[in-house]
């Protein structure tokens, strides 16, 4: 099956400090997208980052990035100078060359300590 | 408020009823998904629509399971003869493909809980 793998069930972080969520992924899809979402408590999705297969930078959104390893196939997400406001679950995901099914991770839960 | 809203929030039925949900994309958006969520878990894909066609349908949607976008707007998703096992959350996105990609906005969610 091609799946989603977020080996980090947990992980804390030191308020200020960067923290690196690992994901890895299959595909034997030529083209496809890489996400990020976060998921606070209350529930909503939130959409942080994404990369294109072909894209040939790393993509940013302020604190976000994406360091992509299209050979290793992997997609982990680094945020900078973590704030109280960053814990939460955070779900990678992958979509296929048509952009539609996507498939998610199970997730990691990102813990700030103040 | 532009984002994708759902309706209802919350749900809960007796084993066997049916439900029906209802969710309000992004008015430009022509993409859109119903996911289900349980605890601890990632969200997985149940069907996608591009306007009204519903162009993929993932095996987790049982026969008892269908949904629809008629005029490429809204969409609503049925339960028929709910069980147990489908308490969970269902979500719904919407998107615009662009050369950026396809980033998906999230409705609120439909929490279902079966007695």
């Amino acid at each position: 099956a091609q799946k989603i793998t977020q080996t980090q069930p947990g992980m804390f972080v030191q308020e200020k400090e960067a923290v690196t969520l690992d994901c890895t992924y299959d595909t034997s899809d030529p083209s496809y997208g890489l996400f990020w979402y976060k998921q606070p408590s209350s529930g909503e999705m939130i959409f942080l980052i994404y990369q294109g297969s072909y894209d040939q930078q790393n993509a940013t959104e302020g604190r976000y990035s994406l360091n992509f390893q299209k050979a290793r196939k992997s997609a982990n997400l680094v945020i900078s100078a973590s704030q109280l406001g960053d814990s939460a679950m955070y779900f990678c995901a992958r979509s296929d060359t048509g952009g539609f099914k996507t498939i998610f991770g199970a997730g990691t839960r990102l813990f700030v300590k103040a | 408020d532009t984002g994708v809203s759902q309706d209802p929030r919350h749900k809960i039925t007796k084993r066997g009823q049916n439900v029906t949900f209802r969710c309000d994309p992004i008015s430009e958006h022509n993409r859109l998904y119903w996911y289900r969520q349980t605890l601890g878990q990632g969200p997985e894909f149940l069907t996608y629509f591009q306007n009204e066609a519903q162009l993929e349908k993932s095996r987790l949607l049982s026969d008892r399971f269908s949904a629809e976008r008629p005029k490429g707007s809204f969409s609503t998703l049925e339960i028929q003869r709910t069980e147990q096992g489908d308490s969970a959350m269902y979500l719904c996105a919407s998107s615009l493909r662009t050369s950026q990609g396809d980033e998906q906005f999230f409705g609120p969610g439909t929490r279902l809980t079966v007695l």
